[in-house]
């Protein structure tokens, strides 16, 4: 079974720029879930969508924003990129979302803003 | 503010040691889930407590949830080099209706041969 894949694994862009990350999760899953991992601020959560619904949102701004397609294949998008959105980005797919459902991840997208 | 914090930030170990990791909260989690995360990867679920006071292993791992579920602990026997990486417990919070689960800061393990 495949796993979680993100594309780009890398990512250079510069202030004020837009950023679209890209999300599969594992087949037949259909939560995603999108967190942000800084050394400061460890992982902090975004957002996750369940049937190309979001159902969950973390403290970001309206920069921040994603989507969930009928494959349940979800992109991300930062807009206006400032220097702090510098981070890997990690994206977890799990069954339903439900309770104690174990959140598989990417191995994510670094991406660096100058 | 942290809804969970983790202590301690860093331990460096020779292989062999014991150690312990701690995750603590004011908040009751429905469940709770401690990941490792090794350099230029994702986390990967090591375990899923859900009852209070529940302890499980996984071999040389033992976890524990405690009676509150506020908080949670890790311990290590016979450290080796293998183990080494960022442990991260993560909560399921109790009050809406599709958890949303948040990580603490982690804890960097280097167990030194």
């Amino acid at each position: 079974k495949a796993g979680v894949t993100q594309t780009p694994r890398y990512l250079i862009k510069t202030r004020g720029q837009q950023v679209t990350l890209s999300c599969s999760p594992i087949s037949g899953h259909r939560s995603v879930s999108w967190y942000q991992q800084t050394p400061g601020q460890g992982l902090q959560f975004l957002f996750e969508y369940f049937s190309e619904t979001q159902r969950n949102k973390g403290n970001f701004p309206g920069r921040f924003s994603g989507r969930q397609f009928s494959n349940s294949r979800s992109e991300m998008n930062v807009s206006t990129l400032e220097l702090g959105d510098s981070a890997l980005y990690l994206c977890a797919s799990s069954g339903t979302g439900a309770r104690n459902s174990p959140l598989h991840f990417g191995n994510g997208t670094r991406l660096t803003v100058t | 503010t942290q809804l969970l914090e983790q202590s301690p930030q860093f331990l460096s170990i020779q292989e062999g040691e014991n150690l312990t990791v701690y995750c603590n909260s004011s908040s009751v989690f429905s469940s709770l889930q401690w990941y490792r995360q090794e350099p230029g990867e994702g986390p990967v679920l090591l375990v899923t407590v859900v009852t209070g006071g529940e302890v499980k292993k996984l071999k040389r791992l033992t976890f524990q949830f405690g009676d509150a579920r506020k908080d949670s602990s890790l311990h290590i026997t016979a450290a080796q080099p293998g183990d080494t990486g960022l442990y991260l417990c993560a909560g399921a919070k109790v009050e809406t209706s599709y958890d949303k689960v948040i990580f603490g800061p982690g804890t960097s393990l280097s167990v030194i041969p």
